[in-house]
């Protein structure tokens, strides 16, 4: 299974500030994809990364807001720009393992919990 | 529009009793069910994964049922143990559901064991 970590683990930041969480995975990997959680929310996707072409943003989510890089296939970085109160989530990275046994299962990092004041 | 919705929202059990957590989905087509277990602070960690042929999976303690008929899934948890307290999240994956991952997600049910 992929080792999936995440820095940093938790932050609380100033209403107007950019936030970068970092995502690194023991193995190389074709796609890696960003999730959002709100209190008491499912998870949501924000976009996926992949590497060597722009990341695909999902409806409501905008790369002025959450830039993502992508530079090699076991990094990733998601900036929440400009930041507000309704940014206050847990951001959640994964990847999809393709040498699961069977299945494309899905490894989740273990989130950063942002707090914005 | 695909969904997964998850009931109950929360339980709380005495240790060592079992439960039952119940995930009704609307997904279609339809590729595989996963059950996910969130510990707090933790991302979700896959606990099964069941295809459309399959009726049961267990794993452990954790004895996962799916009727794709109905489209019906539950988890069943056997003697549970104060480190079950988590969410259990259900997860559909179809071709044509959610976003690029093809999965949709359930709000999760928020369990909690008391000694």
């Amino acid at each position: 299974s992929a080792v999936i970590s995440q820095k940093p683990s938790r932050d609380i930041c100033q209403r107007g500030t950019s936030l970068t969480i970092q995502c690194q995975v023991d193995s190389q990997v074709t796609m890696m994809f960003w999730y959002r959680q709100q209190p008491g929310q499912s998870l949501t996707l924000i976009a996926t990364a992949n590497q060597g072409s722009e990341a695909t943003y999902e409806s409501g989510f905008v790369i002025d807001k959450f830039p993502i890089s992508r530079p090699n296939l076991t990094f990733s970085t998601l900036t929440v720009s400009n930041m507000s109160p309704e940014d206050s989530s847990i951001y959640l990275c994964s990847v999809e393992d393709k040498r699961a046994v069977s299945y494309n299962e899905q490894f989740f990092g273990p989130g950063t919990r942002l707090t914005v004041l | 529009k695909n969904q997964v919705e998850q009931s109950p929202q929360s339980l709380i059990i005495l240790e060592g009793k079992n439960c039952t957590l119940q995930c009704n989905y609307t997904v279609s087509p339809f590729s595989n069910l996963r059950w996910y277990k969130q510990d707090t602070g933790r991302g979700p960690v896959s606990l099964t994964i069941m295809t459309f042929s399959e009726n049961t999976k267990s794993n452990g303690r954790y004895t996962a049922t799916l009727d794709a008929d109905t489209k019906q899934s539950s988890l069943h948890i056997t003697a549970s143990q104060l480190s079950d307290s988590a969410s259990y999240i259900c997860v559909v994956k179809g071709p044509l559901g959610g976003g690029a991952d093809g999965l949709t997600f359930g709000k999760g049910t928020h369990l909690i064991i008391q000694p």
